[in-house]
């Protein structure tokens, strides 16, 4: 069974840079599924963060205002996000997830979060 | 961006009830669309991909439908298991969005 797990700063300053890694267990990163970042605020709502496919390729946010930075490291098994200047906007859940997809009529993939880690605070302070 | 509103937004019913969550997409996103569900302290899990498959290991009380701007989740005979936060989905154009969710409560 795929397992995902996130560690990283659980406390980060205000100005500072988030950084978080997802360690991938059960399973290895391939070239068949690509990864997302995923955070949730302390009332309930899911943000996007950002998205890496086998080819490298990202999308993300435009809501992050390009302080994001997604990365693979296959030897470790695991992936990774930074998110730069920090400020208490950011103090929420963290979420690693896999994504699955089924390619439509046009060729397009569906996605779809099939798993997902434990997720993990992170406090920005000021 | 997609906005994503569901309907209502916390519930209350009884074991055995038929439960609908709807969700309107801003603009048609054809059927990507993902429902999950999520209990208390936990991750989401994901119930309902492309509108309308089951996820393999979901219960099959569970079942979705819709394409272009409206989707619903319906829960054929709610379970005591099935209380929490239910969150629908696009990944029809980036950035990907959730509801706001619904919270199902007895």
């Amino acid at each position: 069974q795929l397992q995902l797990q996130e560690s990283g700063s659980g406390l980060v300053e205000s100005s500072q840079t988030l950084s978080l890694t997802c360690a991938v267990s059960g399973g290895s990163i391939t070239n068949s599924h690509s990864w997302s970042w995923i955070r949730q605020s302390p009332g309930k709502d899911l943000e996007w963060i950002g998205h890496i496919f086998p080819s490298g390729g990202t999308y993300y946010n435009p809501s992050l205002k390009s302080r994001a930075i997604m990365s693979v490291d296959r030897s470790q098994n695991q992936f990774s996000l930074k998110l730069t200047s920090v400020t208490a906007a950011d103090t929420a859940v963290y979420y690693c997830a896999r994504a699955s997809a089924v390619r439509d009529s046009g060729g397009y993939s569906m996605c779809y979060f099939d798993f997902w880690g434990q997720g993990t605070l992170v406090t920005v302070s000021s | 961006d997609i906005q994503m509103t569901q309907s209502p937004s916390s519930l209350s019913a009884s074991v055995g009830d038929r439960v609908t969550i709807t969700c309107r997409a801003s603009q048609t996103i054809d059927t990507y669309l993902n429902w999950y569900q999520q209990k208390p302290g936990k991750a989401p899990k994901l119930l309902i991909y492309i509108a309308s498959t089951l996820q393999s290991g979901a219960p099959s009380r569970f079942s979705g439908s819709g394409s272009g701007t409206d989707f619903s989740l319906t829960i054929s005979s709610l379970q005591p298991e099935d209380f929490g936060n239910y969150f629908c989905q696009q990944t029809y154009s980036v950035p990907w969005t959730f509801g706001q969710g619904t919270k199902v409560q007895f």
